[in-house]
């Protein structure tokens, strides 16, 4: 039982280089979400998916594209990359009762 | 949607003394409030939370309260320990209820001195 595995763990991209950035779950649950962090910002809301099939804007989704073809699986896209969008990525499921877990991360650069 | 503010950003205190880190929100339909603690290098983690029809709850070290009229809740860990030191996140659910996320504050980085 790995919970949420996120691939690629680190990644370096050049400004206008596409990337996708996976998020996979094995405990089943309806609700997946993609943050970023940054320094003194704390976790800001990318986009979100309350069910496979479907997905839904946050706070901050400018720039970023996702997809949930199976509910196991979130995938987050940059079609463009921009050193703006240097950044810690975090998935996270909702576990019930609005408990999050947490995948361990995506540390992305763009230089 | 929810605005949570968090304080301090940073706090240092000595091993064995208390560490109390403060939250405000904005919506008063609110109605639950979560901690996490993120390790470096790792995601953030689950540590209690409170739902507004109880004012403290308490696990062991820690403890979350919350003041509905003034719309704070506060996190309390006691007899601080070395594996403490970490920065920690309170949140906020988003208006549409727990499907659209959670609001966190900005973090406070908790030091232990030894």
């Amino acid at each position: 039982n790995a919970g949420v595995t996120q691939t690629p763990k680190f990644r370096v991209l050049k400004t206008g280089q596409s990337m996708t950035l996976l998020c996979a779950q094995d405990m089943n649950h309806e609700y997946m979400y993609w943050y970023r962090q940054d320094p003194g910002m704390g976790l800001r809301l990318i986009h979100y998916s309350v069910g496979e099939g479907t997905t839904a804007k946050g706070e901050v989704p400018d720039g970023y594209n996702v997809s949930r073809l199976k509910k196991q699986n979130f995938l987050l896209g940059l079609e463009s990359a921009a050193p703006s969008q240097t950044s810690v990525y975090f998935c996270a499921t909702e576990t019930g009762g609005y408990g999050y877990t947490f995948g361990s991360g995506t540390r992305l650069t763009v230089v | 949607g929810e605005n949570v503010e968090q304080h301090p950003s940073t706090l240092s205190v000595q091993e064995g003394d208390s560490a109390v880190i403060k939250c405000t929100y904005s919506d008063s339909a609110s109605n639950y409030f979560p901690w996490y603690k993120q390790e470096l290098g790792k995601g953030p983690q689950l540590i209690i939370d409170i739902r507004s029809n109880v004012g403290e709850k308490k696990d062991q070290r820690i403890a979350v309260t919350l003041n509905k009229t003034a719309k704070h809740f506060s996190l309390h860990i006691t007899e601080t320990q070395p594996e403490d030191s970490a920065v920690y996140f309170c949140a906020g659910i988003n208006s549409g209820g727990g499907a659209d996320g959670l609001t966190f504050g900005k973090g406070t980085h908790l030091i232990i001195q030894p």
